[in-house]
């Protein structure tokens, strides 16, 4: 029972790559959220869905990011063509919605490109 | 300029110490204000939450919020070893529905024996 879970953990690749990276939030948690932690840099938020919907994707950096999100649960954030700059932690969130303040993170994924 | 300005340390003090933790904004709007804790290799997790200015307490933690200065405030009593992790602040506008959450950078906490 889980708390947020994420994965891979880590993910190495080359400039150029495609990458996947998947949240799967606490079970019945209707918003979830991505963001970027970079040295130095704090957490960026990326995007927020409510449900399947993103009503706020103003965080994502450029067309090569992508998320979706889809039966109110997984969360799948693609990174298309990886420069060296995406390399960062990549953390996902997730809250139970309505009133409810708290975010619950996971672990993150590591990212690596070389 | 940032949003959110946070001081990152590390800072080290001995066990036993009361520990400051600051950060300032520059965004008026903001109402709700945060404080999470994030050990090496795991997620933040919530520590301190609170609503406008004012003070809340937990246990050994104690959050501040002065808006009219834009500067907040976590101190920690009686520290010990295992609160040694980053301390971060974070802040929104509104609560509820799409509250993304604007972060300082952290500060690192090394609590000595």
């Amino acid at each position: 029972g889980a708390g947020v879970s994420q994965s891979p953990s880590n993910k190495v690749t080359e400039k150029g790559k495609d990458v996947e990276l998947r949240c799967d939030p606490i079970s019945g948690h209707t918003a979830l959220y991505w963001y970027r932690q970079s040295l130095g840099q704090g957490l960026e938020f990326l995007i927020y869905f409510q449900g399947n919907s993103a009503p706020d994707k103003s965080g994502l950096p450029s067309d090569r990011f992508s998320a979706e999100r889809t039966g109110g649960s997984v969360s799948t954030l693609t990174i298309q063509r990886t420069q060296q700059e995406d390399s960062a932690v990549y953390l996902c969130a997730s809250r139970q919605g309505g009133l409810a303040e708290t975010q619950y993170f996971g672990p993150g994924t590591r990212l690596l490109v070389l | 300029q940032k949003e959110v300005e946070q001081d990152p340390g590390p800072l080290s003090v001995p066990e036993g110490a009361i520990v400051s933790l600051n950060c300032t904004y520059s965004n008026s709007a903001f109402q709700y204000f945060m404080w999470y804790r994030q050990y090496s290799r795991k997620g933040p997790e919530l520590l301190m939450y609170t609503y406008s200015s004012g003070n809340k307490e937990d246990g050994r933690f104690t959050a501040q919020v002065d808006k009219s200065s834009k500067y907040i405030s976590l101190f920690i009593r009686d520290s010990q070893p295992s609160d040694s992790a980053t301390y971060l602040c974070a802040m929104s506008p509104r609560g509820g529905g799409g509250n993304k959450l604007t972060f300082g950078t952290g500060t690192q906490l090394k609590v000595e024996l």
